[in-house]
């Protein structure tokens, strides 16, 4: 069965960096499109960033555009999203989600969630 | 990108019949057929109910219907049941500069 598993949130200071992971097991992540979403505390859902199966075009909202940089290790079945510069409106829930074909932006399957608090 | 627009809320008896709208522009719901649907269960991850405006993946009820008319996206659930509480999520992406994707605000289904 398809399984999601994100790590590596946490407490950082505006401005700090942390990277997350996700990782994936279950089907054939090298032939997938990987996103991650995020969700404010009370809020709705805010896509952040898509990759290719390949890894060879990268999509992010305008938001992150710049600060967080998306990517994927598909020898080791693991996406990645470095935050850098973040902020306090960066704080929420960061699901990694599987694309229902390569690159359709249809989350199929979604882990269950790593929470990002961005606080002095 | 600008969110897409639901209401905030609605609800029903069960056994009813609901439609949740989802608005947004011709260059994203009006442009393309790639809507999806998302239900959220409170502390739960998102499940995908309908995609490509109104198929369903195996799995999901037959209950849950998708249609499109113009810029406006709709969900359509018959026969509501209260595990059917629930928030709902639209999903579009655009491409008016670069490939992104896009959710609506949700919209809190309550089952009286």
């Amino acid at each position: 069965q398809v399984q999601l598993v994100e790590s590596g949130g946490g407490v950082v200071q505006p401005g700090g960096s942390l990277r997350l992971s996700c990782a994936a097991s279950g089907f054939t992540f090298s032939s997938y499109g990987m996103h991650w979403v995020r969700q404010a505390p009370g809020k709705g859902l805010e896509w952040v960033a898509f990759i290719r199966y390949d890894g060879s075009n990268k999509y992010y909202a305008d938001s992150v555009k710049g600060r967080f940089t998306i990517s994927r290790d598909n020898s080791k079945n693991t996406l990645y999203l470095q935050m850098n510069s973040l902020r306090a409106e960066d704080t929420a829930v960061y699901y990694c989600a599987k694309d229902l074909f390569t690159t359709t932006f249809y989350f199929d399957y979604w882990g269950q969630g790593t929470l990002v608090t961005v606080s002095s | 990108q600008s969110a897409l627009t639901q209401p905030a809320s609605v609800s029903g008896s069960p056994g009813q019949s609901i439609t949740i709208s989802c608005t947004g522009t011709s260059s994203d719901v009006g442009g393309y057929n790639y809507v999806s649907w998302y239900q959220q269960h409170p502390g739960k991850a998102p499940k995908l109910m309908i995609y490509d405006v109104s198929n369903r993946p195996s799995g999901v009820s037959n209950r849950f219907s998708g249609s499109k008319s113009g810029n406006t996206a709709s969900l359509t659930i018959s026969g509501l049941q209260a595990e059917d509480e629930a928030d709902y999520y639209c999903s579009s992406y655009t491409s008016s500069s670069t490939l992104e994707g896009v959710f609506g605000g949700g919209t809190k289904l309550t089952v009286l």
